[in-house]
C-alpha cells in the first residue's frame, strides 16, 4: 500500500521568497513520487516525477523536488515565487508504472505581492 | 502539448439519475483512467481502462459506475443512479503506455458533477 502526506493545507509566501511545500510518503515497494499542480479551472498538470534516477529532480517552472529515502519525503521547492505560482500543489505516489497513483490532500499555495 | 478534452464541464443531476461524463484522451494514448477528487479531499483513483477492458479499480468503483470506449476516440464513466456522495469532479486522464518511466500521465481539466 502506498500514501503521501502533504503538511500544511495553505502555504503562503512573498513574491520573490522560497517555496517548500512538504511531502512525506510511504510506500512497501520503491516508489515512484509525483508533484502535480492545479490552477484554477484547469486540470492536473505534472509538474515533476521521480522514478528512481537520480534524486534531485528539476521539473517546469523552476521547480525541484529531492527524493530522500532515509526521511521518506519529496519536498517541492522552488528559490523564488511569482504571483503566477499560486495554485494547488498536489503530491502523488504510485508503484512501477502509472497503474494508481496516490495523491495526497494538496497544499494551496499562495504568494503575496 | 496535446490535451485530453472533457465534457460537459459542469453536470447537474438529481439523486437517482444516471449520468455519463464524457473524455476525448489524447489520440495515440492506450491507456485510460478516472479519478475523482470529492471537494475538500484527496484526488482518488477510481479506474483503469486497456486494451477495452478494465486492468484495474478501486473500492470506489463499484456496480453503479462502468466504463466504455465506445468509438474509439471517447472514453466515457457512466454512473447508474446517482448518490449525493457522487458529487465531486472526476478527472479523465490517459498514458501512451504503462511502466515506462518515461511516461507520462496527462489529465483533463475535469467535470464537476453536483448530485442534487
Amino acid at each position: 500500500a502506498q500514501s503521501v502526506t502533504q503538511l500544511g493545507s495553505h502555504v503562503s509566501v512573498s513574491e520573490g521568497a522560497l517555496v517548500l511545500l512538504r511531502c512525506n510518503y510511504s510506500s512497501s515497494v520503491p516508489p515512484y513520487l509525483f508533484w502535480y499542480v492545479q490552477y484554477p479551472n484547469q486540470g492536473l498538470q505534472l509538474l515533476l516525477k521521480y522514478t528512481s534516477a537520480a534524486t534531485l529532480v528539476k521539473g517546469i517552472n523552476g521547480f525541484e523536488a529531492e527524493f530522500k529515502k532515509s526521511e521518506t519525503s519529496f519536498h517541492l521547492t522552488k528559490p523564488s515565487a511569482h504571483m503566477s505560482d499560486a495554485a494547488e500543489y498536489f503530491c502523488a505516489v504510485s508503484g512501477v508504472g502509472y497503474q494508481k497513483v496516490t495523491f495526497g490532500t494538496g497544499t494551496k499555495l499562495q504568494v503575496i505581492p | 502539448e496535446p490535451e485530453v478534452t472533457q465534457t460537459p464541464s459542469h453536470q447537474v443531476t438529481q439523486m437517482g439519475q444516471e449520468v455519463i461524463l464524457r473524455c476525448v484522451p489524447i489520440s495515440n494514448h492506450l491507456y485510460f483512467y478516472w479519478y475523482r477528487q470529492i471537494l475538500g479531499q484527496k484526488v482518488e483513483f477510481l479506474v483503469s481502462f486497456y486494451n477495452n477492458e478494465i486492468s484495474e479499480k478501486s473500492e470506489i468503483f463499484d456496480d453503479q459506475f462502468s466504463v466504455e470506449r465506445p468509438d474509439g476516440s471517447n472514453f466515457t464513466l457512466k454512473i447508474r443512479s446517482t448518490k449525493l456522495e457522487d458529487s465531486a469532479m472526476y478527472f479523465c486522464a490517459s498514458s501512451e503506455r504503462q511502466g515506462n518511466t518515461n511516461e507520462k500521465l496527462f489529465f483533463g481539466s475535469g467535470t464537476q458533477l453536483s448530485v442534487l
